[in-house]
């Protein structure tokens, strides 16, 4: 299976702030892999897909780039709606699999 | 809007089985593949596996000897069974439809099963 880290596990910001959170594959997913945000207590919601392709609905603010092994989340003028918890998946081979996750918080 | 319900008990004995139902609304379950994913605190987000329209199916290795995934047209569902379950699997189950190349993109609420006697 591949292995999916993220980095860091949890992350302290504030309202306004522009933050990156970086997901390594590893082997080589090509540009296969999506990047989700999670509240408590609710399913995950799709922001990004194919590495840079941003979801219908989903703010400018997100924003995503890489391929290959390395890649990354990045979030402009974070607001608060936006504290919560992110994870990368790849879809290059089965089965998919997960980042454990990264947890935004309010500093 | 596509719409997608888990439903199903939410506690199963050891060793026994467990089933899940997921009702599609909003849009049609004849297209794209059906997903089931499954949540807990040891082992983050995994995934089981989907199965399409015309039921083709793909298992996670991990869990292939015990799961069956099968999907019923007619009402717009499709269903998850796992056998001979342990505590392990303890998670939140949810359902999912899944792009394959745009993502996984709409999930249902998630239902939390517990395996306990």
């Amino acid at each position: 299976d591949i292995q999916m880290t993220q980095s860091p596990s949890t992350l302290s910001a504030s309202v306004g702030d522009r933050v990156t959170i970086t997901c390594r594959a590893s082997q080589s997913i090509s540009s296969w892999l999506a990047w989700f945000q999670q509240k408590p207590g609710k399913a995950p919601k799709l922001l990004i897909y194919k590495a840079s392709s941003l979801e219908s609905g989903v703010s400018s603010r997100f924003s995503g780039s890489g391929s290959g092994t390395e890649f990354t989340l990045t979030i402009n003028s974070l607001q608060p709606d936006d504290f919560a918890t992110y994870f990368c998946q790849q879809y290059n081979n089965y089965p998919y699999t997960f980042g454990q996750g990264t947890k935004l918080e309010i500093k | 809007q596509v719409q997608l319900q888990e439903s199903g008990p939410g506690l199963v004995k050891p060793s026994e089985t467990l089933s899940l139902t997921c009702t599609v609304s909003g849009g049609s379950i004849s297209s794209f593949y059906w997903t089931w994913i499954r949540q807990s605190p040891g082992k983050g987000l995994e995934w089981i596996g989907y199965i399409s329209y015309s039921g083709t199916t793909n298992y996670n290795p991990s869990l292939k000897s015990r799961i069956t995934i099968s999907v019923d047209t007619s009402r717009d569902q499709f269903s998850l069974k796992v056998s001979s379950v342990t505590a392990a699997d303890t998670a939140v189950y949810y359902c999912a439809r899944d792009l394959i190349n745009e993502g996984i993109d709409y999930w249902g609420q998630g239902t939390l099963v517990t395996v306990s006697s």
